[in-house]
């Protein structure tokens, strides 16, 4: 099995950087995901890591250390409808997902 | 049809009713998985399908079943519906490819009373 953590919450500032951290211990792994999920929506894909190394979209940046079951999201130049929360997930060897409880990030103006 | 999409939207139930959950995708995806959403425990795996003809089960399969006749549906039923099945259920599906990032429906709110 999976056990995923996360931070619960975190808040920042318009125009801030934020960096939300995901460590997890796996029988089996086979790429990391982040999900954004607006309160009351489904969650969307943002990024995908399987090998070390950042991967860079837009605003929004992901890391993966795979020996120390770590990855980070990045989020820059935060804007108010950053607001949500932020899924990680491990894929494992059978290709199916396990995910964390979610960090809710509340971006002040 | 754009995507994927469930229905109902949201349904109250009265305890011991079964109910089937509606899953419909049009993106030709090889893979289907219902998940439930609890407050602080995230999204968790009920059962999955990897290909037309196949299902597993997930981390909380109990009390929940799946059927995958063809690759377009997934419904998900609720043989005998109890209080702790409140919850928000997503439909999602992904293809083969190495990414294979899963697609999520809108969800269905179920309330078991």
């Amino acid at each position: 099995g999976q056990n995923i953590d996360q931070p619960t919450e975190m808040t920042a500032t318009e125009g801030a950087i934020v960096q939300i951290n995901c460590t997890y211990q796996t029988s089996g792994f086979n790429g990391l995901f982040w999900y954004q999920q607006h309160a009351g929506e489904a969650p969307t894909f943002l990024s995908y890591n399987v090998l070390d190394g950042l991967e860079e979209k837009g605003r929004f940046s992901s890391f993966l250390s795979r020996s120390k079951g770590y990855s980070y999201l990045l989020l820059k130049e935060l804007q108010m409808k950053d607001s949500a929360s932020y899924l990680c997930a491990v894929r494992d060897g059978d290709y199916k997902l396990s995910f964390g409880a979610g960090t809710t990030v509340t971006v002040r103006a | 049809i754009a995507g994927i999409t469930q229905a109902p939207t949201s349904q109250i139930l009265a305890a011991g009713r079964r109910m089937t959950l509606r899953c419909t995708q049009d993106m030709r995806h090889n893979a289907m998985y219902w998940y439930r959403q609890d407050l602080g425990l995230g999204l968790r795996l009920i059962h999955y399908s990897n290909t037309a003809g196949t299902t597993g089960k997930g981390e909380v399969p109990d009390g929940y079943s799946v059927s995958r006749a063809n690759t377009d549906d997934f419904p998900l039923t609720l043989a005998s519906a109890v209080p702790s099945q409140t919850s928000v259920y997503f439909c999602a599906s992904s293809d083969s490819g190495d990414r294979g990032e899963q697609f999520f429906g809108p969800g269905t709110r179920l309330t078991v009373l």
